[in-house]
């Protein structure tokens, strides 16, 4: 079964610091994955996708991409309070249809 | 970016009536939208995916006859949730893309409170 894992938290971070977010997934056929943030009773909004291994920037966010270890991470710099929301990884399959993680807690601490 | 509404944004209604839900896409024509359900502190969860002009494919466990999806255009998508009742409660959120490969964009969500 495909599964995309990540930690339920919360993870806290003081204000200002670097939040790590991590994600690994089981289908090695995965191509796309993408980071989703929801707020809570809000809809998830995306932050940004990747597809190639490396890292990929954009403002405070980086995505990280490691196919061979099948392991996604989103960093966050310069940690807000506003940043503080769930997570979600997804993970695109072979079908064009995207798995999902639980999301993760991010608790960011004046 | 690509944005997609959602119509009502909150519903309440009583047991065994019947609610209906429009997803819609505003900026670009959606080939497919998907409908999830997303309870209090739970993950969301993939109800169906429909694409334009067919059947909607329905996630194992969900009643079709019971949650009717309607996607007749690239812009439109319709839930209907039919004898609504109490456990039927939750939040609904839709997504629509306008490529296999493209990236999912989120509705903001309907609360459904069935009394």
């Amino acid at each position: 079964q495909k599964e995309v894992e990540q930690n339920s938290g919360p993870l806290s971070v003081p204000e200002g610091a670097i939040a790590s977010l991590n994600c690994t997934y089981s289908d090695r056929g995965s191509q796309s994955f993408f980071w989703y943030r929801q707020y809570s009773g809000k809809s998830p909004e995306l932050i940004m996708f990747i597809y190639s291994n490396g890292d990929k920037e954009d403002g405070r966010f980086t995505a990280q991409l490691n196919k061979a270890s099948q392991y996604v991470s989103l960093l966050i710099r310069d940690s807000q309070p506003s940043d503080s929301a769930t997570y979600l990884c997804a993970a695109m399959d072979s079908n064009y249809q995207l798995i999902w993680g639980a999301g993760t807690k991010l608790i960011i601490k004046p | 970016g690509a944005v997609v509404s959602q119509h009502p944004s909150w519903v309440i209604c009583k047991s065994g009536t019947s609610v209906k839900i429009e997803c819609r896409s505003l900026d670009f024509q959606a080939t497919t939208m998907f409908w999830y359900r997303q309870f209090p502190k739970q993950s969301l969860m993939l109800m169906a995916t429909s694409n334009e002009g067919s059947k909607a494919t329905y996630e194992q466990g969900v009643e079709k006859d019971k949650f009717l999806i309607n996607h007749a255009s690239l812009t439109l998508s319709t839930l209907t949730v039919t004898s609504a009742h109490p456990e039927d409660s939750s939040f609904y959120i839709c997504s629509a893309r306008w490529g296999l490969q493209e990236t999912q964009y989120f509705g903001p969500g309907t609360r459904l409170l069935v009394l």
